[in-house]
Formats: structure tokens, C-alpha cells, sequence
């Protein structure tokens, strides 16, 4: 079965500034997807950002970029120019059935809570 | 659309009562998630549903927990006797369908339900 390892329970940043949160994944797949879902204290679970794992190049939404190494099973997140907004728990999503045809569920990390300082 | 639909918001009841769960997925979605997240357990799926069939229920923790989705339109998740440690945050999630092997669409999710079981 696949895993998806958040190493860092909380992690906080001055606005402004850059942060990146790390994720780890474990998989016999070579074709799959990666997620960052984000979750502010509204609940609410917002997709950030997605990598394709047979696209070479890094995924990137605005001031959000990800840094996939796909040799090491690596999928970090980057977060530039951090606003206030950005305060929320981070989790790094992995679907469990990635190489088949069948739809694949989800496994999410544990999560990394962000907190952007003024 | 009004995204992801979610009811009740919060549900406080007593050990041994039944709770019910509704959710009513983004018209035109044709798959349906319910996850639960803890924090000693973090996000899981429960079980997920596809044209309104269920396809894997392996993540429902016990036969007390039961899902239907009687049509496209809404979908509940029954908790029948309810114990203090079914206590969590229960999300509903839609999607369309996979285009082809190598997409995947995103998962959008309703607000949650906060269930406290006394």
C-alpha cells in the first residue's frame, strides 16, 4: 500500500517571506498523480496544487510551486511571498489505485500546520 | 453551483443514539467520498460511491457505520448505535470521473460535519 509521510508537524513564517513544506511518499507506481490540499480554520479542503508524475517539469499555481523528485519520492511544497491568508494545515495527498484504470481513493499525510506571522 | 453540500453543520448527541449524515454532491459529479478526519487518525476514507454504486467500503470502521446514495443528487452516512470515539469531522467529497488513464480530476469537498457523540 502506499504511504504518504509529513515529517514536519507545524512549521510558521514571517509574511513575506518563502516556506516549504516536505512530503514523502512510497509507491511501486510510475504513473500517479500528487496533491497539496490545503485547510484553513474554516475547515474547508481547498486543492492548492497538483503534479503529474510523468511531466519533468514542476507544477506551479501563482506563488505556490512544488519541488517533485520523483527518484527520491519527494513532492515538497513552496510557498512564496506568504500572506495571512496562507495560515492553515497543509496536507499532501497520494490516490492509492494511481496506476490502474480504476479511480484511485485518496491517502493524505498528517498534515503540516502553517502559520504566516505578521 | 453551490459546491459541495453538507447537513448538519454540527451534531451533538448521546451515546447509542443513531446519527445521520446528508450530503449532495456538485451537480453532474459522478463520484461521491466520505472521509473522516481525527487527530490521532488524521483524513480517512470511509467509502466511496460511483453512478451511485458503492465501489469500495473498505475504510468503514465497523458494521455500526453504513453509506447510501439513492440517487446522483444525495447521499447519507448512518452511524447506528453512535460511541463517544466516532467523535470527528466528517467530510463529503465529489468528482467527476477519470477522462482517461492519465488524468484525474479533483476531489471538491463540502465543509465538513463535526460530530461530538457524549
Amino acid at each position: 500500500a502506499q504511504t504518504v509521510t509529513q515529517s514536519q508537524p507545524e512549521m510558521s513564517v514571517q509574511e513575506a517571506e518563502t516556506v516549504t513544506l516536505s512530503c514523502t511518499y512510497d509507491t511501486s507506481e510510475n504513473n500517479y498523480y500528487l496533491f497539496w490540499y490545503k485547510q484553513p480554520p474554516s475547515r474547508q479542503m481547498i486543492l492548492v496544487i497538483r503534479q503529474e508524475a510523468y511531466k519533468q517539469q514542476n507544477a506551479t499555481e501563482n506563488r505556490f510551486s512544488v519541488n517533485f523528485q520523483k527518484a527520491a519520492k519527494s513532492f515538497s511544497l513552496k510557498i512564496s511571498d506568504s500572506q495571512l491568508g496562507d495560515t492553515a494545515m497543509y496536507f499532501c495527498a497520494f490516490p492509492d489505485n494511481a496506476g490502474g484504470t480504476s479511480y484511485g481513493k485518496l491517502t493524505f499525510g498528517q498534515g503540516t500546520i502553517l502559520t504566516v506571522h505578521p | 453551483d453551490a459546491g459541495v453540500i453538507q447537513s448538519p453543520r454540527h451534531e451533538v448527541t448521546e451515546m447509542g443514539q443513531e446519527v445521520t449524515l446528508r450530503c449532495k454532491p456538485i451537480s453532474g459529479h459522478d463520484y461521491l467520498f466520505w472521509y473522516r478526519q481525527t487527530m490521532m487518525r488524521g483524513l480517512e476514507l470511509l467509502i466511496y460511491f460511483n453512478n451511485n454504486v458503492p465501489i469500495d467500503d473498505s475504510g468503514m470502521p465497523e458494521d455500526r457505520f453504513s453509506a447510501k446514495m439513492p440517487n446522483a443528487s444525495f447521499s447519507t452516512l448512518k452511524i447506528q448505535p453512535s460511541e463517544p470515539r466516532d467523535s470527528a469531522v466528517y467530510f463529503c467529497a465529489s468528482s467527476f470521473g477519470l477522462a482517461d488513464l492519465f488524468s484525474y480530476n479533483e476531489q471538491f469537498f463540502g465543509p465538513g460535519t463535526r460530530l461530538t457523540v457524549l
